[in-house]
């Protein structure tokens, strides 16, 4: 069956960086993109770009261009989102999601809590 | 830029009654609206996509309609297990979540 697990959860200090992981199994990692998704304490869903383990390309959301880097590595099968000069607001539950082809995201990871507090 | 607009904020219905939800984008996207349930501590589930069809194993009490700008989400009759944040996302170009629902029971 399809799986997303992803790693625990983080705290870090502003103007640190965090990389939180994505491991797929139950399918074949280069045949969807990956898409991240964050939400904050209380608040709605924000996507914030996706990458292609087929060939490393990514596309990222406008407000999150220069500080975020997505990446992917087929010999694990698993995808990496790194956040860059984090601030407060960027606490928030970190989502990766399955890309359906015919549209959404059928499957998700369990989330991953990352807090940034001095 | 292409606006996501939810309504109601939040809804408090009976068992048994039918819910509907509105999702309206600011310009035309087609059909390209998928419709997720998230309960609280959980990650998103997704219900539906392409407006109006049904994920594999998502009960049938759960329809979709619309295209264009004025979608829904409708649950026919509601049950305790529905008590949960609906949110839709537009995907017609870079994906966009609405601002949630939050279905109660009254």
């Amino acid at each position: 069956q399809v799986q997303l697990v992803q790693s625990g959860a983080e705290v870090k200090k502003p103007g640190a960086s965090v990389k939180v992981s994505c491991k797929a199994s139950g399918y074949m990692f280069t045949g969807y993109h990956i898409h991240w998704v964050r939400q904050a304490p209380g608040q709605g869903l924000e996507w914030m770009g996706w990458i292609n383990p087929n060939n490393g390309g990514a596309f990222y959301a406008q407000r999150f261009q220069g500080r975020v880097t997505m990446t992917s590595d087929t010999s694990s099968d698993t995808a990496y989102v790194e956040l860059s000069s984090l601030i407060s607001d960027d606490t928030a539950v970190y989502y990766c999601a399955k890309n359906n082809w015919f549209g959404g995201f059928d499957f998700w990871g369990q989330g991953t809590m990352v807090t940034v507090s001095s | 830029d292409i606006q996501m607009t939810q309504s109601p904020s939040s809804l408090s219905a009976s068992i048994g009654d039918r819910v509907t939800i509105t999702c309206r984008a600011s310009q035309g996207i087609s059909n390209y609206l998928a419709w997720y349930q998230q309960k609280p501590g959980k990650a998103p589930k997704l219900l539906m996509y392409a407006a109006s069809t049904l994920q594999s194993g998502v009960p049938s009490r759960f329809s979709g309609s619309g295209s264009g700008t004025d979608f829904t989400l409708t649950i026919s009759s509601l049950q305790p297990e529905d008590v949960a944040t609906y949110y839709c996302e537009n995907y017609s170009s870079a994906p966009l979540f609405g601002g949630g629902t939050k279905v109660q029971i009254k």
